[in-house]
């Protein structure tokens, strides 16, 4: 079975950069799109990244994403951190089968 | 602006079936673009697929929940429902219906209703 694999947190300080990773257990992450999700405490996630690279409006260009074919895993950045951003952060994609799959998710700390 | 609402039992006992409703408002569920999927993240925990519905009524579901799910759709109402069987305690979640776009994009999302499988 297909899995994502998620670091369980990171942390990182105000105004810095913070890089999670998300990597693919088998075949090719690229071979199909990756989305990110953020999830802040009782609300439901939202996207921030989709189609591996692509931001939906309203999210700022701070955030980013991307794949690593060599390491089979996708990465959200987060630049100029801000409060805010703290929040649970969840990778997801597909197989050949069409059945999703999450990341365990990712919960940052910005102290 | 397309919004989903879960509804249905906050409590069920163990051995019984859950079932929700998801009513999709702002958007057609018969317009074809979309798939429309259920979601649940147990207490503290992480995100599960569980399975998604066409229009059509063709299914895909999560192979560890298969054996358990049923998903349809009532077109007329715009609803589609989740009915999952033979429940316990490790059932017990947070149950969110989207909108699943082109490539498997969760891109709207209900509020999440929780579910407790308790006697």
């Amino acid at each position: 079975n297909f899995m994502l694999t998620q670091p369980h947190s990171v942390s990182e300080s105000p105004g810095k950069t913070v890089t999670i990773s998300c990597t693919g257990s088998s075949g090719s992450i690229a071979s199909n799109y990756v989305q990110w999700y953020q999830q802040r405490p009782g609300s439901a996630p939202t996207t921030v990244i989709y189609e591996d690279n692509q931001r939906p409006s309203g999210v700022p260009d701070r955030f980013s994403g991307s794949i690593d074919s060599s390491s089979n895993s996708a990465s959200l950045t987060i630049s100029g951190l801000k409060t805010e951003d703290e929040a649970d952060y969840y990778c997801q994609s597909y197989d050949s089968s069409n059945y999703v799959v999450f990341g365990g998710g990712t919960k940052l700390t910005v102290l | 602006q397309v919004q989903l609402q879960e509804s249905g039992p906050g409590l069920v006992k163990p051995s019984q079936t859950l079932s929700l409703t998801c009513t999709v408002s702002g958007g057609s569920i018969s317009s074809g673009d979309y798939y429309w999927s259920w979601i649940r993240q147990p207490p503290g925990k992480g995100l599960e697929w569980i399975g998604y519905i066409y229009y059509s009524g063709s299914t895909y579901y999560n192979p560890s929940l298969k054996s358990r799910v049923t998903i349809s759709v009532d077109t007329s109402k715009n609803q589609f429902s989740l009915k999952l069987s033979s429940v316990t305690a490790a059932d017990t979640a947070v149950y969110y219906c989207a909108r699943v776009g082109d490539p498997k994009v969760f891109d709207y999302w209900g509020q999440g209703t929780l579910v407790t499988v308790s006697s």
